[in-house]
């Protein structure tokens, strides 16, 4: 099976910084490749699918990009409201595998 | 409103069963594939299971083959998850989450989720 390799597991960084967050598959998956946010004690809610495409109503400061293997989820600009826990999940095939998960904080 | 609510979580002791339910409504149930994802208290999330809009396909991780089954009513706009055989690592919030639909496909990303149900695998 393929797995999601993902980092770092958690970071810490100040409102308006530029935040990068990887995912690495052990297998081409193509850009079949999703990012989910989890805010403390919610739901999940899906962010990117096929590795840069904005979900609707997602604000453009998220953004997804793909490099072969290697996916990168960045936040352009932190702000508060984006404090949670990040996951990407690979779509391709089953099983559907997420990553472990980075969690964002504000320094 | 577009939603799913999940149903019939609770307490169990190992080796026990349980069958927890989904219901969907301001969509068109049946024409969406379906999962089931869990998280465990702290934990990252799993994915369970999975069916096809026409419950032609299923999936399951292997951590839960033999012993969950996944169904669906399309008459009645619910998922199912029949679990037998709990164990205590079984314990965890379980999601139901719809498959996304794009690009005029389906895809195995989910795009809507319910609030969750927890089950308690304890002796």
């Amino acid at each position: 099976d393929i797995q999601m390799t993902q980092s770092p597991s958690s970071l810490s960084a100040s409102v308006g910084d530029r935040v990068t967050i990887t995912c690495r598959a052990s297998q081409g998956i193509s850009s079949y490749l999703a990012w989910y946010q989890q805010k403390p004690g919610k739901v999940p809610k899906l962010l990117i699918y096929a590795a840069s495409t904005l979900q609707s109503g997602v604000p453009s400061r998220f953004s997804g990009s793909r490099s072969g293997t290697d996916f990168t989820l960045t936040i352009s600009s932190l702000q508060p409201e984006d404090v949670a826990t990040y996951y990407c999940q690979k779509y391709n095939s089953a099983p559907l595998t997420f990553g472990g998960g980075t969690k964002v904080e504000i320094k | 409103e577009v939603q799913l609510v999940e149903s019939g979580g609770g307490l169990v002791q190992p080796g026990g069963s349980l069958r927890l339910s989904c219901a969907a409504s301001g969509f068109t149930f049946s024409s969406y594939s379906m999962n089931w994802v869990r998280q465990a208290p702290g934990k990252g999330l799993e994915w369970v299971s999975y069916i096809s809009s026409s419950s032609s396909t299923i999936y399951y991780a292997d951590s839960v083959k033999g012993r969950f089954t996944i169904s669906r009513d399309n008459a009645k706009n619910s998922l199912y998850l029949q679990m037998n055989s709990l164990r205590d690592e079984d314990t965890a919030v379980y999601y139901c989450a719809r498959c996304g639909y794009s690009y005029g496909g389906a895809y195995w990303y989910f795009d809507l989720w319910g609030r969750g149900t927890l089950v308690t695998v304890s002796s």
